[in-house]
């Protein structure tokens, strides 16, 4: 629907495992974004990548871990999570033109993580 | 610090009737801001974009003004359906004026009764 796909869509794991979501983009777009949603919060972003390169991390702990192989696609690799990062975690693409662009950003229906 | 404000976390209005959401942020002059839509359980989804410059926009039953001065901005739905039932978010460029990155309010979740 939006042309942003995301799996899985809800994930369950203990705070031993690692598990990665993933995200792929069919836009052609340039910036790809990691967001997390928590009850009665703003969204949060996590990671911006553009060009494949990262341009921004927002104070995000080691436990998160972001890959961009390709302008296409995007992974959050989690390893020894806790419960508070339960949350909804979205992806974004946009076409990032830099400055004067106004990018709107082409959000994936997310991936519901519950940490036990 | 830079903070954006959707007043209302929730907001119940009959069908038929206008529905008004509002966005007031501080300590920035963002280049433009962004409204989208959120229903239950997806991700949000891009409905108008506003610039700096420009005082209202308009697409169908939404209409969005933007003003500068008092720092603020007002989404309108005429003529409410129940389908717009939802969480409406408002989202600024408060990384720097043009750039790619936007920071979203918290949201105001839109109950339309029929």
């Amino acid at each position: 629907e939006t042309g942003v796909t995301q799996t899985p869509r809800h994930l369950v794991m203990g705070m031993t495992n690692k598990k990665s979501l993933k995200c792929e983009q069919h836009l052609g777009h340039n910036a790809m974004y990691w967001y997390k949603q928590s009850a009665k919060k703003p969204l949060e972003l996590m990671f911006v990548y553009s060009l494949e390169e990262r341009v921004e991390n927002n104070s995000v702990p080691s436990r998160f871990s972001p890959e961009c192989p390709n302008s296409s696609h995007l992974f959050l690799h989690l390893h020894t999570l806790q419960p508070e990062d339960s949350a909804l975690y979205l992806c974004a693409s946009s076409e990032a033109g830099g400055l004067g662009n106004t990018d709107t950003q082409y959000f994936g229906p997310g991936t519901r993580l519950t940490v036990l | 610090s830079q903070k954006i404000e959707q007043n209302s976390e929730a907001l119940n209005i009959q069908e038929g009737k206008t529905a008004t959401l509002t966005c007031n942020y501080t300590n920035y002059s963002p280049a433009y801001l962004q409204w989208y839509r959120q229903d239950p359980g997806r991700g949000p989804v891009f409905l108008l974009l506003i610039r700096e410059n420009e005082k209202e926009k308009r697409k169908e039953r939404l209409k969005v003004t933007f003003d500068t001065t008092l720092k603020q901005s007002l989404f309108h739905i005429t003529a409410s359906q129940p389908a717009d039932s939802a969480t409406y978010l408002c989202a600024l460029d408060m990384a720097g004026a043009g750039s790619y990155q936007l920071t979203f309010g918290k949201g105001t979740k839109l109950s339309v009764i029929p």
